[in-house]
């Protein structure tokens, strides 16, 4: 079974400032893990994935993600905030086999202050 | 461009009536897959098929219905058995034992 967690339901930065998002996982198989950016009444977006390799990850749009697999963590962050980063961010894990449809967690909205 | 259309993007219904949902993909993946997104709870899925003629019943499945004819489409029928069906409606796709999936722009469901 799997499960993510997502800290944080709204989290606010100010322009310029850092994003972080958090994001625990669970699961039994070792995960493959993803963010996605959502804009009001639009579909996801792939913003990057881990599924093997190197833990850091790079994304589009400046962000990037570490897999931590003692933490069970792949926090979501960008050095600078920019005003079009406001969104919904949805954190996610899917098996390595079988089934691999995507366990999502609730989502954090991220507003960026001028 | 290669990608996935889903229509209507905005759908009202009334309370006892079926409404069949439309997700078509031109990217030539194997796999399809309908998630229900409601507020504050992320996307739930519904079910999925990783070939045509076959599908499985995800998470949240009760008072839904699919079929899968062609490779390219994959339609999702909510029924009046579905208790509470006003949410948005999310279509994916993925190549054979490839993720991530692909995200088509959703269709928003709405009960009267």
């Amino acid at each position: 079974a799997q499960s993510v967690t997502q800290l944080g339901s709204h989290v606010s930065v100010s322009e310029g400032a850092l994003v972080l998002l958090r994001c625990n996982y669970s699961s039994s198989v070792p995960p493959y893990l993803f963010w996605y950016v959502q804009y009001p009444n639009q579909g996801l977006q792939l913003l990057l994935k881990y599924t093997t390799g190197a833990t850091l990850v790079k994304g589009i749009n400046g962000f990037e993600a570490e897999f931590k697999k003692s933490e069970t963590s792949f926090h979501l962050t960008k050095p600078s905030a920019h005003m079009s980063d406001a969104a919904e961010y949805f954190c996610a894990v899917s098996g390595n086999t079988g089934r691999r449809a995507l366990t999502f967690g609730s989502g954090t909205r991220l507003q960026v202050q001028p | 461009d290669g990608g996935i259309t889903q229509s209507p993007k905005y759908l009202f219904r009334k309370e006892g009536q079926n409404v069949t949902l439309s997700c078509e993909q031109n990217l030539n993946h194997d796999a399809m897959y309908w998630y229900r997104q409601d507020p504050g709870q992320g996307l739930r899925l519904i079910y999925y098929s990783q070939i045509v003629n076959d599908f499985q019943k995800g998470d949240i499945a009760e008072g839904y219905s699919v079929s899968r004819e062609k490779k390219e489409s994959f339609p999702l029928t909510v029924t009046s058995a579905q208790k509470n069906p006003t949410a948005f409606y999310l279509c994916a796709s993925s190549a054979p034992g490839q993720v991530p999936q692909y995200f088509g722009p959703g269709t928003r469901l709405t009960v009267l």
